[in-house]
């Protein structure tokens, strides 16, 4: 079984370029979620989908970064334009129903970095 | 609102000594509490978790963890370490009910090194 996918692993770009993230996750899996894990720090949640329903995302900073899962399968996730402060890894997860048992499938990441 | 504190950053020990790696969680309602792993370079993978049932749980790589209510408590231990246990382990909690059910707020992590 493919794991959670995610594109690009690695991407630099100079302060207030756009920057775009993508995830496909596993297939029958219906949440998605979005985390942010900065250096030393653990992930901290930007989004829940279920299905293409965005269900939380009172930590996504909207005046920036946007999100959409299409479809209800993969999921895109932008920021424009990228701060300094954005430089972080960005990870995408997904969970079979019924969500709540926790078992969260995480993909490598895609790791940012803001010149 | 719930939080996750991890009383060690780092926890250097010897292979084959035993390590129990601290978690203590804050949350005015029910939990669900789950040990993640992330190796270099990889994904966070899930290690252990405890829903309901048994406080001791059992997970992968001979890792086990023991629910204290009352110290609201979730530790991670291991009686014997290898090299290939060098990682960061991240401790985690998400709500049983209501709408942020599923969503795990997370540690700072551990970094277990293990020396020969």
């Amino acid at each position: 079984e493919a794991g959670v996918v995610q594109s690009p692993r690695y991407k630099i770009i100079e302060k207030k370029q756009p920057v775009a993230f993508w995830c496909n996750p596993i297939s029958g899996h219906n949440t998605l979620y979005w985390y942010r894990q900065n250096l030393g720090q653990g992930p901290e949640l930007l989004i829940r989908y279920e299905n293409e329903e965005a269900v939380d995302d009172s930590q996504l900073p909207k005046d920036r970064f946007s999100a959409e899962r299409l479809k209800g399968v993969d999921s895109t996730l932008k920021i424009q334009p990228a701060e300094l402060g954005d430089s972080a890894v960005y990870l995408c997860a997904s969970s079979p129903p019924p969500r709540g048992t926790g078992e969260l499938f995480f993909g490598e990441g895609s790791r940012l970095t803001v010149l | 609102a719930q939080s996750v504190t991890q009383l060690d950053s780092q926890v250097p020990v010897f292979e084959e000594a035993p390590v129990e790696l601290r978690c203590n969680y804050s949350s005015s309602v029910s939990v669900y509490l789950f040990w993640y792993v992330q190796y270099p370079n990889q994904g966070l993978q899930l290690l252990l978790k405890y829903l309901s049932g048994s406080t001791l749980v059992k997970g992968i790589n001979g890792f086990e963890a023991e629910f204290n209510k009352s110290q609201t408590s979730f530790h991670l231990r291991k009686p014997s370490v290898h090299i290939s246990d060098t990682a960061e382990y991240f401790c985690a909690v998400s709500d049983r009910y209501g709408g942020s059910q599923g969503n795990l707020i997370f540690g700072k992590g551990t970094k277990l090194s293990v020396k020969p």
